[in-house]
């Protein structure tokens, strides 16, 4: 079974840029979050999606972030504009009702 | 509100030396709990969980943990380490319904040396 697929892996930009991650999960999870790894800390939730719908986006910085998943499937998380303490990894889960499995992430470096 | 603690920053061991790391949750009902390892540049990797029953739980790789309700502690262990376990590891707590999400610990870094 394929795992959780992100792309890039990799991104550096400057800071007032904008920058868009990509997140296939497994295939059959219905629901898919994106969370934000600062360096020296555990994940922390940004949005969770249950199909295409919302169910936890407290955690978003609206003024600046913003995510989709429009089909159900693949989702979208954007950065505009990109600040230096957006610096981090951001890693997509997908899950089954109680285990998340993670993708292996991007870090993402503004400078 | 949830939250997890995990005390130790980071930890030394040698090979072949058991360990045993230490995460403390705070939830106001039974909680979920999880242990997450870490490679660098890797994504998370589910080790083991516990959701209800025996408070022993059998991992991947050779963990296990043991729930304390008493204690509120999960803490993780293994026999013999391996240098091929060195990584992060991440204690997690999470809801048992609803907004399934996860509140993580900030980690314990384990080195393993010959």
């Amino acid at each position: 079974e394929a795992g959780v697929a992100q792309s890039p892996r990799y991104k550096i930009i400057e800071k007032r840029q904008s920058v868009a991650f990509w997140c296939n999960p497994i295939s059959g999870h219905a629901t898919l979050y994106w969370y934000q790894q600062i360096l020296g800390q555990g994940p922390k939730l940004l949005i969770q999606f249950q199909n295409n719908g919302v169910v936890d986006d407290s955690q978003l910085p609206k003024d600046r972030f913003s995510a989709e998943r429009l089909k159900g499937v693949d989702s979208t998380l954007k950065i505009q504009p990109a600040k230096l303490e957006d610096s981090a990894v951001y890693l997509c889960a997908s899950s089954t009702q109680d285990t998340q499995y993670f993708g292996p992430g991007t870090r993402l470096t503004v400078l | 509100a949830q939250s997890v603690t995990q005390p130790d920053i980071h930890i030394t061991v040698s090979e072949g030396a058991s360990l045993e790391l230490r995460c403390n949750y705070s939830y106001g009902a039974t909680p979920y709990l999880f242990w997450y390892v870490q490679s660098p540049g890797q994504g998370l990797q589910l080790l083991l969980k516990y959701f209800s029953g025996d408070t022993l739980v059998q991992g991947i790789k050779g963990f296990e943990a043991e729930f304390k309700r008493s204690q509120s502690s999960f803490n993780l262990r293994k026999p013999s380490v391996h240098w091929s376990d060195a990584a992060e590891y991440f204690c997690a707590v999470g809801a048992l319904s609803g907004a399934n999400n996860l509140f993580f610990g900030t980690g314990t870094r384990l080195t393993v040396i010959p």
